[in-house]
């Protein structure tokens, strides 16, 4: 069963505005992953962050984790056209570190 | 490109044939982990290895479904007997293994149509 839940399932918005996407979970988790992935095409590792961090950037992304709310958002600013794609986030669980995933939030940035 | 490879990119095939994806990993990777993802859906866990051994099988992995690592390097999934629910994306993962923090590498995938 998926765990990791995005919202929302999509969003649209301009080239040059930010994106902000959510994601809640419901167990505990050793660390919390975001990744893309464009129509068809395999999965773009974006950012992890730990259970024992709170925020992390990586250039135009910013992470960020609750783990009392077992929540986290990605923040994409200034985004553009080729940030089209859609965003899961994935929770590793366990010794064998697997993937639980979202269904992910679709986003469409208009040029 | 992640460095992990996926073979064939795509097939399709007849219900009822027997299929087989091969993945190669990043070479000095030791974890190999196996999802499907399904058209609107995230990846789903489908089994890892460590090395050459299958440590782990999630409940979607029928018994129609077979995983081999051999000598801890690229891996094989076969699907027997192909049902049209079978049809999917299949995305090989791979890692190293360090403290527990692993970034997961994936492939292209192999997408699985059956007709």
């Amino acid at each position: 069963s998926q765990q990791g839940e995005e919202d929302p399932q999509a969003l649209s918005i301009q080239e040059g505005e930010n994106a902000t996407m959510n994601c809640s979970y419901k167990t505990s988790i050793n660390n919390l992953q975001w990744y893309r992935q464009n129509s068809g095409r395999g999965l773009v590792h974006l950012i992890l962050i730990r259970s024992n961090e709170r925020e992390k950037h990586s250039g135009r992304l910013r992470v960020t984790l609750d783990t009392s709310k077992k929540s986290s958002s990605l923040l994409i600013t200034a985004s553009r056209a080729a940030d089209t794609a859609s965003y899961f986030c994935a929770v590793a669980q366990g010794g064998s570190e697997k993937l639980v995933f979202g269904k992910g939030t679709k986003l469409t940035v208009n040029p | 490109d992640t460095g992990v490879s996926q073979n064939p990119r795509h097939k399709i095939t007849k219900r009822g044939q027997n299929v087989t994806f091969r993945c190669d990993p990043i070479s000095e990777h030791n974890r190999l982990y196996w999802y499907r993802q399904t058209l609107g859906q995230g990846p789903e866990f489908l089994t890892y290895f460590q090395n050459e051994a299958q440590l782990e099988k999630s409940r979607l992995l029928s018994d129609r479904f077979s995983a081999e690592r051999p000598k801890g390097s690229f891996s094989t999934l076969e699907i027997q007997r192909t049902e049209q629910g079978d049809s999917a994306m299949y995305l090989c993962a791979s890692t190293k293994l360090n403290f527990g923090i692993d970034t997961q590498y994936f492939g292209p995938g192999t997408r699985l149509t059956v007709l």
